[in-house]
């Protein structure tokens, strides 16, 4: 079967770095992608990896191994606005995203 | 208005109702999805459009219906549910053969059945 792991919950410190694991076992594999939620509101896109190796976007990174079916999501210098859940999906072979249960950060002055 | 937009926002229901979900985006996509969220499970995909043509069905039940009649607009009609139905409806909607898959979603209807 299809299955996406990551954490349930993380705390973390403001100003500090996180890192946010995935693993993920999929039929076939077409790209990986990080989306941010806070409590209440839509998903919105953080990232899209396709090849291995990391990808920067401000204080936000995410990193791809297809060959370990594994990518983080690197936050750095953390803000209270960062508290929310960070969903990682995966787009399979028929191009429709697989999600895994996502990770609530809880971010602590 | 910009986005995707749904209503209503938030609906209780008895298992005896009828009630429609409605979604509506502004970003010249072709494609929408609706999706169910429940509490620490990951979204689960129910139906997918692409140029108003029904192409996923993953296995929902039959009291859920959706209506596409235009690329702009989606419904899901809903009747008989049952409690364990109670989730968040995302409706999301994307451009169909760019680079990747980028969905936009909307806020969400929070769905009640008493």
């Amino acid at each position: 079967g299809q299955n996406i792991d990551q954490p349930t919950e993380m705390t973390a410190t403001e100003g500090a770095i996180v890192q946010i694991n995935c693993t993920y076992q999929t039929s076939g594999f077409n790209g990986l992608f990080w989306y941010q939620q806070h409590a209440g509101e839509a998903p919105t896109f953080l990232s899209y990896n396709v090849l291995d190796g990391l990808e920067e976007k401000g204080r936000f990174s995410s990193f791809l191994s297809r060959s370990k079916g594994y990518s983080y999501l690197l936050l750095k210098e953390l803000q209270m606005k960062d508290s929310a859940s960070y969903l990682c999906a995966v787009e399979d072979s028929n191009y429709q995203l697989i999600w895994g249960a996502g990770t609530k950060l809880i971010i602590k002055p | 208005e910009t986005g995707v937009t749904q209503t209503p926002r938030h609906l209780v229901m008895g298992m005896t109702n009828k009630k429609s979900l409605k979604c509506e985006q502004h970003l010249g996509h072709n494609a929408m999805y609706w999706y169910k969220q429940s509490a620490k499970k990951p979204l689960e995909l129910m139906f997918v459009y692409n140029f108003k043509e029904q192409t996923e069905n993953n296995s929902v039940p039959s009291r859920f219906s959706p209506e596409c009649p235009n690329s702009s607009h989606l419904f899901l009609h809903l009747h008989t549910l049952q409690p364990e139905d109670s989730a968040l409806y995302l409706c999301a909607s994307a451009a169909s053969g760019g680079d990747y898959n980028e969905q936009f979603f909307g806020p969400g209807t929070r769905l009640t059945v008493l």
